[in-house]
């Protein structure tokens, strides 16, 4: 089984800040490693992924990552918040050694940047 | 603009009916997954199709079924419905046999059960 932990519901933070979301995964293969985030009344819109490679990934939107095997962590990272990227967030976790292409998702971070 | 389309985005019904959802995947796309967005349970998968054959199955209930047609549309009907089955429900898509690929997402169909 896989799984994915978001330990904190709300993250708030000062624009032009660096922000951290946090995740945590559980898969018994190899980890396929996935950011979306949904704004109000929308579906969920891919930021980045790791599947393999460089520990740090980067996205869209300014957004990076880092996976940590060690520590199971992919933590999503921005050097500078934007108002704009008030929205919530989600992590995601494919076994990659699974046939399937499910995505379990964990539960959701929202974050909220303030002026 | 992810390419998927669902409709419809809104619908209201009452308990013990029945409804269809539909979904077209992206242009290309042979996968189609159904996810469940609620408060209490987040996001959940509810079940994946792959050129018209089931593919995984999630946490899907029995009063829920879901197809996908030669044309690589899909429909979930939810049957019996429930106060608890309000809920977002979402499609996604992906790139055939691309299991390290994105899913991309529509914009949802957002169900309340009176």
């Amino acid at each position: 089984a896989q799984s994915v932990a978001q330990p904190e519901d709300q993250v708030n933070v000062a624009e032009g800040n660096p922000l951290t979301v946090k995740c945590t995964y559980s898969v018994s293969g190899n980890p396929y490693l996935f950011w979306y985030v949904q704004y109000p009344n929308r579906g969920l819109q891919f930021l980045l992924k790791y599947i393999t490679g460089d520990n740090l990934v980067k996205g869209s939107y300014g957004f990076e990552a880092e996976f940590n095997k060690s520590q199971t962590s992919f933590h999503l990272k921005k050097p500078s918040a934007l108002v704009s990227d008030s929205a919530l967030y989600f992590c995601a976790v494919r076994d990659g050694s699974g046939a399937g292409n499910m995505l379990t998702f964990g539960g959701g971070t929202r974050l909220m940047v303030k002026p | 603009d992810s390419g998927v389309t669902q409709t419809p985005k809104h619908l209201i019904t009452a308990t013990g009916q029945r409804v269809t959802l539909r979904c077209s995947p992206r242009s290309g796309d042979l996968s189609v997954y159904w996810y469940q967005q609620s408060l209490d349970q987040g996001l959940q998968f509810l079940i994946q199709y792959y050129n018209g054959e089931e593919r995984a199955k999630g946490n899907i209930l029995e009063r829920f079924s879901a197809q996908q047609f030669p044309d690589l549309h899909s429909e979930l009907n939810l049957s019996s419905l429930e106060l608890g089955d309000s809920a977002l429900y979402f499609c996604a898509s992906s790139e055939a046999g691309a299991n390290t690929g994105e899913l991309f997402f529509g914009e949802g169909s957002r169900l309340t059960v009176l």
